[in-house]
This record gives structure tokens, sequence and C-alpha cells, in this order.
């Protein structure tokens, strides 16, 4: 079954810190790997996407890496602001015989405060 | 570019009573739309995808019936909730595939927020 699994499920941390988060998935056939940010009340915007062959994509403080062989991904964030305070979902393309699903992750709500 | 909007970004609405969603894409036009449900905490939930000119494929466990779809347009997309209770009530977040893209290609509108009373 494909799934998608993220942790923590939710992080409070000081704003100027860094942070990690981490998904895990068991997605076949990979296609790619998105990293989204939601804001409360809002849909969510793209932050990277990797596929099968990058190992790491960054976007300004926001840095992922993807490791294939593992099925592990991670988002990165530096330098935490107050706006970075959303919940962040990982979302993994399979692509079929029956077409492209995405399966999306829980999502790890992070709370930075000053 | 690849903006996608919808309309209303809040309802509140009485049981019974049918609501419209709009989705629509600003910027671009796209073949596919695709209308999702997110619970608090949750993640999204794909309910269907709305390709234009043609009928909703809808997922398992969605009744059509209860959310019909229309996509007249390449730009638009409605959602209608029909007869809502109060168990209807979550963030409906609707996407947009560009022409050009697949399914893995989706931008995503702002949601609205529903609340059946």
């Amino acid at each position: 079954k494909n799934q998608v699994e993220q942790s923590p499920q939710s992080l409070i941390i000081l704003e100027g810190k860094n942070c990690t988060l981490q998904c895990n998935y068991t997605v076949s056939p990979f296609s790619n790997l998105r990293w989204y940010k939601q804001d409360t009340g809002r849909g969510p915007v793209s932050l990277t996407i990797m596929t099968f062959s990058e190992n790491t994509k960054s976007n300004g403080r926001y840095t992922a890496t993807l490791d294939a062989d593992t099925k592990q991904s991670s988002l990165h964030i530096t330098a935490s602001q107050l706006s970075d305070s959303a919940s962040y979902i990982c979302v993994v393309s399979a692509r079929g015989q029956a077409g492209t699903a995405l399966i999306f992750g829980k999502g790890t709500t992070l709370s930075v405060s000053s | 570019g690849a903006v996608v909007s919808q309309h209303p970004s809040r309802v509140i609405c009485k049981s019974g009573t049918s609501v419209k969603i709009e989705c629509r894409s600003l910027d671009f036009q796209a073949t596919t739309m695709f209308w999702y449900r997110q619970f608090p905490k949750k993640s999204l939930m794909l309910m269907a995808t709305s390709n234009e000119g043609s009928k909703a494929t809808y997922e398992q466990g969605v009744e059509k019936d209860k959310f019909l779809i229309n996509h007249a347009s390449l730009t638009l997309s409605t959602l209608t909730v029909t007869s809502a209770h109060p168990e209807d009530s979550s963030f409906y977040i609707c996407s947009a595939t560009p022409l050009a893209g697949g399914r893995e290609t989706q931008y995503f509108g702002p949601g609205t927020r529903l609340l059946v009373l």
C-alpha cells in the first residue's frame, strides 16, 4: 500500500533556530517527491520538487533531501522565522499504468515562537 | 504565474441548503482540476478529478450526487455541496493542472471553509 509518513506530527522551535522535518514513504513506482507549505486556512504552496535522481534541492532557507534507496526525505529550515509557522506536507507521486496518483502525508505542524 | 483562486473563501449555511464553490485558474488554462477535502489536523483527501467538458471522476466513498462538480471551461470548475449537513463542514481545496502538465503539476487554491449549522 502506498503510504507517506511524516514526523514529528508537531514541532515548536524558537525564532532563529534550525529544524528538520522527516518524510518516509512506501510508494511505487516512485515519480517525484514534493514538499508543500500550508499556512492555516490557506491552500498548499510548493516549496521543492525532487525526482529519483536528485539528492537535494534548495529554495531559500528551505533545503530538501531525498534518499531514494531508503525512501526517506527531509526538509531542513534554516534560521527560522515567525512566518515559517505552518503545516509542511510531503507529497509523493506514483506513476503507474492507471495514471499518476498523489499520496499526501499528514503534515508536520511547525510553530515558531519569539 | 499559476494562480488559482477560490470563491467564497468561507461560507456558513443552514443544514439542508446547497452551497456552490468556484475554482478558477487565473493566468493559465487547466484541462484538469482536482477537489480536495481537509479536516482539522488531517491531510488533504482527494474527492474528485474534474476534466473540462466531461464528467468528473469521483474517489471511492465520495457521493457524486452529494458533491456535484461542473467543469464548464478551461478556467473554471465548480463544486456544489447539495443538501449540506453539519458533517459536510470542512475545508475544501481545489487545484488545477496546466494544459501542458500532468497530474503531478498541481497549483492549489487558497481553500474554502464551509460551516454547516
